[in-house]
């Protein structure tokens, strides 16, 4: 059973445009939401996370918004850029039970120019 | 260069062969993990160390045995192993005692098994 759920394997977007990730999990005990971004023959690397006491964290082009209501985290990426093509991840942990990072299964973001 | 450093990069073996995967990091940190990455699934969770101790084994198949002898260094030995083992193989550093719950990733070993 996935805690984590990434839906679109697959997203594609015009250089300079919006890109728009989502990601939605089932466990409400997580508490803290990370996204990472892996390029081919890479390891991820981490590109901007939320804590669940806020509902927006932006850091340059980069915005995370966290609706706990509805179990839902969206990654918007304002502009676009052709070097922002990657695997996107969305992983989530139970900061009290350690920090083991459940990840769902990623988004490839292409972005066209 | 992210900090942890993974050898071999790429590995092909064959069912009856033993191998090992290292992992390194002079980053400071006190946890370490291995995930697994097959294409088109989640990065899947294999083991946890916590200061050199194992927390979690995610029911990993004992063909896979891996060793901390420290807090820098993670071992991942590998034998008599499935085709369907060939994956990506992450390993993974964080320090959550200093609140820093992120994980800093090394580049993965490509692993064929023939």
């Amino acid at each position: 059973d996935q805690q984590v759920k990434q839906n679109s394997p697959s997203l594609s977007v015009q250089e300079g445009r919006i890109s728009i990730l989502n990601c939605d999990y089932t466990n409400s005990m997580f508490d803290y939401f990370l996204w990472y971004k892996k390029y081919p023959a890479e390891g991820p690397t981490f590109l901007i996370s939320i804590s669940s006491i806020k509902d927006k964290n932006e850091d340059g082009r980069f915005t995370v918004f966290l609706n706990k209501s509805a179990k839902h985290l969206s990654l918007h990426i304002v502009p676009s850029q052709p070097g922002d093509s990657a695997v996107y991840f969305c992983a989530a942990s139970d900061m009290e039970y350690g920090n083991k990072l459940v990840f769902g299964a990623g988004t490839i973001l292409r972005v066209k120019s | 260069e992210t900090g942890v450093t993974q050898t071999p990069r790429h590995l092909v073996m064959g069912m009856t062969n033993k191998k090992s995967l290292k992992c390194e990091q002079h980053l400071g940190h006190n946890a370490m993990y291995w995930y697994k990455q097959s294409a088109k699934k989640p990065l899947e969770l294999m083991f946890v160390y916590n200061f050199k101790e194992q927390t979690e084994n995610n029911s990993v198949p004992s063909r896979f045995s891996p060793e901390c002898p420290n807090s820098s260094h993670l071992f991942l030995h590998l034998h008599t192993l499935q085709p369907e083992d060939s994956a990506l193989y992450l390993c993974a550093s964080s320090h959550p005692d200093r609140g820093d719950y992120g994980y800093t990733f090394g580049s993965g070993t490509r692993l064929t098994v023939v």
